[in-house]
């Protein structure tokens, strides 16, 4: 079973700044099958990135992915007050068939 | 536009069971593999079960596996996940999610979730 760890745990930084999130995978995930979505509170989670690097609809150009293999980035150029939220990867493994999701990182304001 | 709202979640107590629905609307339901994610309170995402888009196959997470069986009517647009021998631990936000793969103008493609329901609330407890 393949095991996402995301980094740090929190980040706390000012609007105006770059995020830099990591999410590592224990063994080698396709980059077709690493996503990105970012939660806020009391609502649902918004698809960001899929495909490790593509922006998904309506995402402003200011959040950008990359990655293979075992390590996936996912950064915020110049964070906007509305970027603070939870952030989480995820890979869809195919045999079997399962979702895994990193544990979060909570980006928060300094 | 996609629509997605789960209804049936409530109070429980441990052991007994519950049916959660997700009524799907703006889309083709018969074409995309459904998911259910939940939230424990406070906690992070944690994927539950998928069903392929023709009801075909269902695979789970080993937490909820013989105990929570998903289904789908394609005719009513309509996801479900019957939740039996409930524990403490199965408290959480359910979600459904729709499962598509999406591809840009440079021929990247991913698999993700790009539509989810504002979820339901299940609380397991005597």
């Amino acid at each position: 079973e393949i095991v996402l760890t995301q980094s740090p745990g929190t980040l706390s930084l000012s609007p105006g700044e770059r995020a830099t999130l990591s999410c590592r995978a224990s063994q080698s995930v396709s980059s077709s099958y690493l996503a990105w979505y970012q939660q806020k509170p009391g609502q649902a989670p918004r698809l960001l990135i899929y495909g490790a690097s593509s922006r998904a609809t309506d995402i402003p150009d200011r959040f950008s992915g990359s990655g293979s293999g075992t390590d996936f980035t996912l950064t915020i150029s110049r964070l906007e007050p509305e970027d603070f939220a939870v952030y989480y990867c995820h890979q869809y493994g195919i045999s079997p068939p399962k979702i895994t999701f990193g544990q979060g990182t909570r980006l928060e304001i300094k | 536009q996609v629509h997605l709202v789960e209804s049936g979640g409530g109070v429980v107590q441990p052991g007994r069971s519950l049916r959660l629905s997700c009524a799907a609307s703006g889309f083709d339901f018969s074409d995309n593999g459904m998911h259910w994610v939940r939230q424990a309170p406070g906690k992070g995402l944690e994927w539950v079960a998928v069903i392929w888009h023709d009801g075909s196959s269902q695979y789970y997470a080993d937490s909820v596996k013989g105990r929570f069986t998903i289904s789908r009517d394609n005719s009513k647009n309509t996801l479900f996940l019957q939740m039996d021998s409930l524990r403490v631990e199965d408290t959480a936000v359910y979600y459904c999610a729709r499962s598509v793969w999406l591809s840009d103008s440079y021929g990247n493609r991913g698999y993700c979730f790009d539509y989810w329901g504002q979820g339901t609330l299940v609380t397991v407890s005597s």
